[in-house]
């Protein structure tokens, strides 16, 4: 079945320093979604991407799609400590009808 | 307020007994799902229903059980066949569209403890 690998599983970084999280597919996805959780709370939608090599950026985020729409990464700027938390990657597929989420980066910043 | 009602937030139970968790929305989804979420590791897929009166299993059905009688509710239950049943639970609902998927939403969690 579909499966999708996230890595690292944990990053610690200064505040102010940068932050990347990448995220692998086996297949090729229709798109790909990217949540965020804090610490103690629920999965919060941050965006979505669906076209072959697509970028788009939140303030500080930088999320990329891959032209082989089989990965994707996300990129902080000048981390805060409020981008503390577990940041997941899902993808979807067409076949599977259903979205495999990797299993997290946990990304601290340290003040 | 529209969004998805979990209840309740923590749930401790004995081994052997089963227990259903709660899970309302009002957003008008077609689509609801429920995850497993363990210490350090993602969410894995329990069930997930498109439609009234329709559910399909997903990666990890085996000791979970689900209805969908109305559109708003998609209670699961937790039975005794269920080995390892003290994790994070966290319901979700979306729009579905037959080739594409929205985001989905997530209700705030029950914690289940089996002791």
């Amino acid at each position: 079945g579909q499966q999708v690998m996230q890595i690292p599983q944990y990053q610690h970084v200064q505040e102010g320093e940068d932050f990347t999280t990448y995220c692998n597919s086996s297949t090729t996805l229709s798109n790909i979604q990217w949540y965020k959780q804090r610490p103690g709370g629920h999965p919060v939608f941050l965006i979505q991407l669906v076209k072959s090599g697509e970028v788009k950026k939140q303030k500080r985020l930088t999320f990329q799609f891959g032209e082989a729409k089989k990965n994707s990464s996300l990129h902080i700027t000048a981390t805060q400590t409020t981008d503390v938390g577990t940041y997941f990657c899902a993808g979807y597929s067409g076949s599977a009808r259903q979205l495999t989420f990797g299993s997290g980066t946990q990304l601290t910043v340290l003040p | 307020d529209g969004g998805i009602t979990q209840s309740p937030k923590y749930l401790f139970r004995k081994e052997g007994q089963n227990v259903t968790l709660s899970c309302e929305q009002n957003l008008n989804h077609d689509a609801m799902y429920w995850y497993r979420q363990d210490p350090g590791q993602g969410l894995r897929l329990i069930y997930y229903s498109q439609i009234v009166n329709d559910f399909q299993k997903g990666d990890i059905a085996e000791g979970y059980s689900v209805s969908r009688e109305k559109k708003e509710s998609f209670p699961l239950t937790v039975t005794s066949a269920q080995k390892n049943p003290t994790a994070f639970y966290l319901c979700a609902s979306s729009v579905l569209l037959a080739a594409s998927i929205y985001e989905q939403y997530f209700g705030p969690g029950t914690r289940l403890t089996v002791t």
